[in-house]
């Protein structure tokens, strides 16, 4: 399953199944970008991050995408778990707004379907 | 503990009634943030210390808002005469660098309530 950006605010998928959550991003300017999964009741957890000289990062089972013509980053959750069941938000940064003042977006609900 | 640890975990209070709010940063961490999170929206900035200078507090909605960092490692967000659109949960952040990019480390908030 796919979400397209922040307009759809949840997106459920099966177990096993891979997932995308997309991200719009607002500031060109912007070099550094963060993906957090916060589940109820918890503070943010920190998944991956990518500065803005990359295009891509991998760690486990994740995959970050970042296309700075449009502005787009999307996190990939590969055979999805029930424990990925969250909300997922992305963050950027930039140095015209002050060191190390990440700005979020609103967030997507991922729900994992057994 | 290892991580960012935040008192008390819920807190109600009368509407007019002051508020301190506190955050024990891991270990060594130079910079800490306050987040704001109102319930189904991302975390919004507040305010922003790096050791004990407050450097950044553009996020403060008014003059009620207060936080500080005396020495440098645990931070206190005081809200004076509480107002219900105050309701929300606070977050508090650090990281190691004072300069530079490095994810934030959350603690899992305090959960206001303002009746």
């Amino acid at each position: 399953g796919e979400s397209v950006g922040l307009h759809l605010p949840t997106l459920s998928v099966q177990e096993g199944d891979n997932s995308i959550i997309n991200c719009a991003y607002s500031n060109s300017a912007s070099d550094y970008f963060i993906w957090y999964k916060q589940e109820s009741g918890k503070g943010p957890q920190f998944i991956i991050d990518i500065r803005s000289n990359m295009d891509k990062r991998q760690g486990q089972r994740v995959t970050v995408l970042l296309n700075k013509t449009v502005k787009h980053l999307s996190l990939q959750i590969a055979a999805t778990q029930p424990g990925d069941s969250a909300v997922y938000f992305c963050a950027e940064h930039n140095l015209i707004q002050g060191a190390q003042k990440l700005v979020f977006g609103q967030g997507t609900r991922l729900t994992i379907n057994p | 503990g290892a991580g960012v640890s935040q008192s008390p975990r819920y807190k109600v209070a009368k509407r007019g009634q002051d508020v301190a709010l506190r955050c024990d940063p891991i270990s060594g961490h130079v910079s800490l943030f306050w987040y704001q999170q109102a319930l189904g929206q991302g975390p919004e900035f507040l305010t922003y210390f790096q050791n004990e200078a407050q450097l950044d507090k553009s996020g403060l909605p008014s003059d009620r808002f207060f936080a500080e960092r005396p020495e440098g490692s645990v931070s206190t967000l005081k809200i004076q005469r509480t107002q219900q659109e105050d309701s929300a949960v606070y977050l508090c952040a650090s990281t190691t660098l004072g300069g530079g990019i490095s994810p934030l480390h959350f603690g899992n908030g305090t959960r206001l309530t303002v009746t």
